[in-house]
Parts: structure tokens; sequence; C-alpha cells
């Protein structure tokens, strides 16, 4: 069984500043892959970086970047930079089935 | 890029009707699709997997005859909100993977209000 555990309900960062979003997992398979998504007030899903299990560098993409700590079972988002159009809700996710943890909530302050 | 479409993205029903909501992808074939369920400020709870030409597989708790989930075809899958409650109240979004080790893709999600 899969778990993804996001301790952040909400989180309070003020613009240009960066911030970190916390992801912990857990898993009994060897191969897998680890999502950030965000979700604005949509509801759409946009997905920001992928890791993968056996990847020994950690993922970047623009301003995201994924602090990958295998052994400790982590998988930290970092914004930096923030932006206003960052205020959305992030999910962490798992694949196979994409599981996802309970969502942090980013409002970003001007 | 892919695309998945969703259909429709939103649905007023009254109780006791049935309400279908498409997934399709637009410019790949999705081997494997997935159903979610999201209540206001929470996450996207996973109802059920399909596979192409197979049946569904639902997440325990699910109610498979509630629920139906059909993915006739490689671009295709739909899921029917049978006998609609207030309870059922909720926004579905789907997912749509390549293979196995492709990223997957969302659709815009479905808000769905039963009165």
């Amino acid at each position: 069984a899969q778990k993804i555990t996001q301790t952040q309900p909400g989180m309070f960062v003020q613009e240009k500043e960066a911030v970190t979003l916390d992801c912990t997992y857990d898993t009994s398979d060897q191969s897998y892959g680890l999502f950030w998504y965000k979700q604005p007030s949509s509801g759409e899903m946009i997905f920001l970086i992928y890791q993968g299990s056996y990847d020994e560098q950690n993922a970047t993409e623009g301003r995201y970047s994924l602090n990958f700590q295998k052994a400790r079972k982590s998988a930290n988002l970092v914004i930096s930079a923030s932006q206003l159009g960052d205020s959305a809700m992030y999910f962490c996710a798992m694949s196979h089935k994409l599981s996802f943890g309970a969502g942090t909530t980013v409002t970003v302050r001007a | 890029g892919a695309v998945v479409s969703q259909h429709p993205s939103w649905v007023i029903c009254k109780s006791g009707t049935s309400v279908k909501i498409e997934c399709r992808s637009l410019d790949f074939q999705a081997t494997t699709m997935f159903w979610y369920r999201q209540f206001p400020k929470q996450s996207l709870m996973l109802m059920a997997t399909s596979n192409e030409g197979s049946k569904a597989t639902y997440e325990q708790g699910v109610e498979k005859d509630k629920f139906l989930i059909n993915h006739a075809s490689l671009t295709l899958s739909t899921l029917t909100v049978t006998s609609a409650h207030p309870e059922d109240s909720s926004f579905y979004i789907c997912s749509a993977r390549r293979m196995e080790n492709a990223g997957y893709t969302f659709g815009s999600g479905t808000r769905l209000t039963v009165v």
C-alpha cells in the first residue's frame, strides 16, 4: 500500500521569497515516481515536477525544485521567488496509481 | 502535448437521475484512465482505475453499481453516477496515462451538483 503525507495544511509566503512544501511517502515498491501538482481555484491540475525513484539528481523545473531524500522517504517541493500567481493548493502524488497527499494551500502575500 | 478533454465541466441534476461524465484523450491513446473525486478544500480521492477493454478496478469503499466506469476505447472513458443523491455532489476529475512510465494528464474536472 502507498501512503503520501503532507503535514502543512496551509502556508503563507512573502512575494519573491522561497517556500518549501513537505511531502513524505511510504511504499513497498522499488521503482516509483513522485509528482507535484498545483491546483488553483479553477480546479485544474497543473503538473509541476517529477522525480523518479532511481534518479540520482534532484529534479528541477524553472522555479520549482524537488528535494528528494530517498532514505528518509521525503520529496519536498521548493518554490523559489514566489509570485502572486503561485497562490494555490499543492499536492504531492506517487505512481503507480497516482495517490495524492492531503495538500498544502499556499498563499503568497504582496 | 497530451490533452485530456472532460465534459461536462459542470452539471446540475435532480435526485434519482443519472449523470454521465466523459473523459477523452485528444492526441494520444490512453491505456489507463483514473477517476477521482474531490470535496472542497480536500485531496483527490482515487475512485477507480480503468484499462481499455477490461473492467475497472475500484478502490475500497467505492460502490461499483453507483459509479459505473466504462473504458470502451483507447481514447474514451466514461463515469456514470447512477441514481444520484445530494451527497454525490462533488468535483470529479479524470486522469489519463499513455503507458506505464508516462506522465499523467488530467481533464479539467466536472462539478456535479445534485438537487
